[in-house]
């Protein structure tokens, strides 16, 4: 089993829709969890972190569920600019920190 | 305006021959990171460092090495490169002391298209 899972799409949408992208994680250890974005040939960029309280940046809302192991990514109003791969990443703590990132998953808005 | 700068940007290379990836960075980031990323496969760290003259293996070291001389550069190097190490290669740095480096945002170059023949 995979140490960060997430659903690798691809995901189709039309414009404004809404999307959702869950992400699970196998370490109860765990600490810090974030979503990057990675358009197409380039580099990851960070999108939001994610706190155990749940936050919001715009269309955005980035939720952390620790007793099930996820964490989720909410889309609203989808755009066309919106269209990327979306990457889970979790952070360990164990003596020694290891980011472990998820294979993503591939997000397509349609006009 | 601060940024981190990967070169060459694509190489071609062949098996047995030594290749060095360098990676510069102006935000004068303690924290720097070589991934390498595959389809199918996450981002997966090779090598990091915590600062000057440290150094650490991650998940897939084998085959590379670093050295970190300043703070600004961490140069990737494949001692003797096979065609398992054809991947596209991403340096990243980022602020946090030691330990707390991974609480903190990642800015990554704009990676290294290797190719290994």
């Amino acid at each position: 089993r995979k140490e960060v899972e997430q659903d690798p799409g691809p995901f189709n949408v039309p414009e404004g829709a809404t999307v959702a992208f869950n992400c699970t994680y196998s370490n109860s250890a765990s600490q810090s969890f974030f979503w990057y974005r990675q358009d197409c040939r380039k580099e990851p960029k960070l999108l939001m972190s994610v706190y155990s309280s749940g936050n919001e940046d715009g269309r955005f809302t980035a939720q952390l569920n620790r007793a099930s192991q996820y964490i989720s990514l909410l889309i609203r109003d989808s755009k066309l600019s919106d269209s990327a791969t979306y990457l889970c990443v979790v952070t360990v703590y164990t003596g020694g920190f290891k980011t472990i990132f998820g294979a993503g998953t591939r997000l397509f808005v349609k006009a | 305006d601060a940024e981190i700068t990967q070169s060459p940007r694509h190489k071609i290379t062949e098996t047995g021959r030594q290749v060095t990836l360098a990676c510069h960075q102006t935000w004068n980031h303690n924290n720097m990171f070589w991934y390498r990323q595959d389809l199918g496969h996450g981002l997966r760290l090779i090598h990091y460092s915590y600062g000057v003259h440290d150094t650490n293996k991650g998940e897939v070291s084998d085959g590379y090495s670093v050295s970190r001389s300043n703070t600004e550069d961490l140069p990737l190097t494949l001692e003797s490169a096979a065609s398992s190490q054809t991947s596209v290669y991403f340096c990243a740095s980022g602020t946090g002391t030691g330990g707390k480096a991974g609480y903190n945002e990642q800015f990554f170059g704009p990676g290294t298209r290797l190719t290994v023949l």
